[in-house]
């Protein structure tokens, strides 16, 4: 399969603990995108990168959320003292730039559950 | 005001209907503009998109853009239980470079 690959699937933890998620992108991809997903709406933006450089962040990644694409191929995404509210889809995408339009691809989603 | 706007829904329709799912926005830099689908539990996946106003078909799909009145819409002729899923509208300032905007989605049912 060389679709976006995401891991864990599913994650469940404690209120207050840290989480992190993986995200693969297609190969040969250089854009990488976050987004969050909660029940019922659509994704929201959290940032993306251009090779390892993290291009762009939105409002809605607090102090608490970190991203990371050190060597511009896979990405991470920490989430520091998690909240009830954190409780979402977390999504990955990747595109290739070179066209008028990059269409961006997503992964399975990663599902965080805080209790 | 949110800057896409669509119906959730649920939206029932018989098997063979024509769907129409739409989406209305508000800022006016945007260009591109997306359809996808998303099964439950899955990620989406790209139905189609489009470049300013105009229409654009895909076998059974049909993409409207109306840029004056910030209006979009997606049609499904000879719609199948197979199309039941989640529509999203998304869209893009820099052809889909940047981060998407995206609708709430519509919910589709298709009744067999």
């Amino acid at each position: 399969d060389t679709g976006v690959s995401q891991d864990p699937r599913h994650k469940i933890t404690k209120r207050g603990q840290n989480v992190t998620f993986r995200c693969d992108p297609i190969s040969e991809h250089n854009r990488l995108y976050w987004y969050r997903q909660t029940l019922g709406q659509g994704p929201e933006f959290l940032t993306y990168f251009q090779n390892e450089a993290q291009l762009e962040k939105s409002r809605l990644l607090s102090d608490r959320f970190s991203a990371e694409r050190p060597k511009g191929s896979f990405s991470t995404l920490e989430i520091q003292r998690t909240e009830q509210g954190d409780s979402a889809m977390y999504l990955c995408a990747s595109s290739l730039d070179g066209k008028s339009y990059n269409e961006q691809f997503f992964g399975p989603g990663t599902r965080l559950t805080v209790l | 005001q949110k800057e896409v706007e669509q119906d959730p829904g649920p939206l029932s329709v018989p098997e063979g209907a024509i769907v129409s799912l739409n989406c209305t926005y508000s800022n006016s830099a945007f260009q591109y503009f997306m359809w996808y689908r998303q099964y439950s539990r899955k990620g989406p996946e790209l139905l189609m998109y489009t470049y300013s106003s105009g229409n654009k078909e895909d076998g059974r799909f049909t993409a409207q853009v109306d840029k004056s009145s910030k209006y979009i819409s997606l049609f499904i002729r000879d719609s199948q239980p197979s199309d039941s899923a989640t529509y999203l509208c998304a869209m893009s300032e820099g052809g889909g470079a940047d981060g998407l905007t995206f609708g709430k989605g519509t919910h589709l049912i298709i009744q067999p």
